[in-house]
């Protein structure tokens, strides 16, 4: 799986828009970037993934640029429950691989 | 939908004993069922991958007879330290493939703790 690459620690303040950048300059081109966030004492959490084209839902948009060497995930308006560990993750898809999880970054939302 | 229920959230136990972890897919068969280790401001480290009916794959350096992985039914995987020392003092998390292979679910994860 490709490598990627996070600052370790970021702040933001309660209400503002949250941009976590993430690069990835070694993915291959069947590889979907993956966003994954943890917050203390439990499990991971899903929360959005894509290939080349920009994605939204509920949670999250994702960009991906468009050599598709870095991505960046954005919390359109941050709560001081979004402060977690965000673990970008790149991995092939619908193949039964493991997750492997790199330091990720530690996003501390400020009131 | 594709929950996971990990049991129990806490343990306290003495060294030399051993400790059981499950893992229950609630609501979805999970043929494979992964198993990290997590210590502390560190990220997850994957441990073992478990398939349901076959023996466990272990990462380099975990060692499979200290780290027991039963994976008997396609809603249950169980972990569980054998002689376990406070070194082994950890947060354990499993997770299970659900639907496509685009869908992983975690545990909430288990606090283990040796004295």
């Amino acid at each position: 799986d490709a490598k990627t690459t996070q600052p370790p620690s970021m702040d933001c303040a309660e209400g503002r828009a949250a941009n976590l950048p993430c690069n990835h300059s070694t993915i291959s081109g069947n590889e979907y970037v993956y966003w994954y966030r943890q917050i203390h004492s439990q499990g991971p959490q899903y929360i959005i993934h894509g290939l080349k084209n920009n994605e939204t839902n509920e949670m999250a948009s994702l960009i991906i640029t468009e050599d598709r060497k870095s991505s960046t995930l954005i919390l359109p308006h941050a709560t001081l429950r979004d402060t977690a560990v965000y673990y970008c993750i790149v991995r092939p898809p619908r193949v039964a691989q493991k997750l492997v999880f790199g330091q990720g970054t530690r996003l501390t939302i400020n009131p | 939908g594709a929950v996971v229920s990990q049991h129990p959230s806490r343990v306290i136990c003495k060294s030399g004993t051993s400790v059981k972890i499950e893992c229950r897919s609630l609501d979805f068969q999970a043929t494979t069922m992964f198993w990290y280790r997590q210590f502390p401001k560190q990220s997850l480290m994957l441990m073992a991958t478990s398939n349901e009916g076959s023996k466990a794959t272990y990462e380099q350096g975990v060692e499979k007879d200290k780290f027991l992985i039963n994976h008997a039914s396609l809603t249950l995987s169980t972990l569980t330290v054998t002689s376990a020392h406070p070194e082994d003092s950890s947060f354990y998390i499993c997770s299970a493939r659900y639907g496509t292979a685009d869908g992983y679910t975690f545990g909430s994860g288990t606090r283990l703790t040796v004295v």
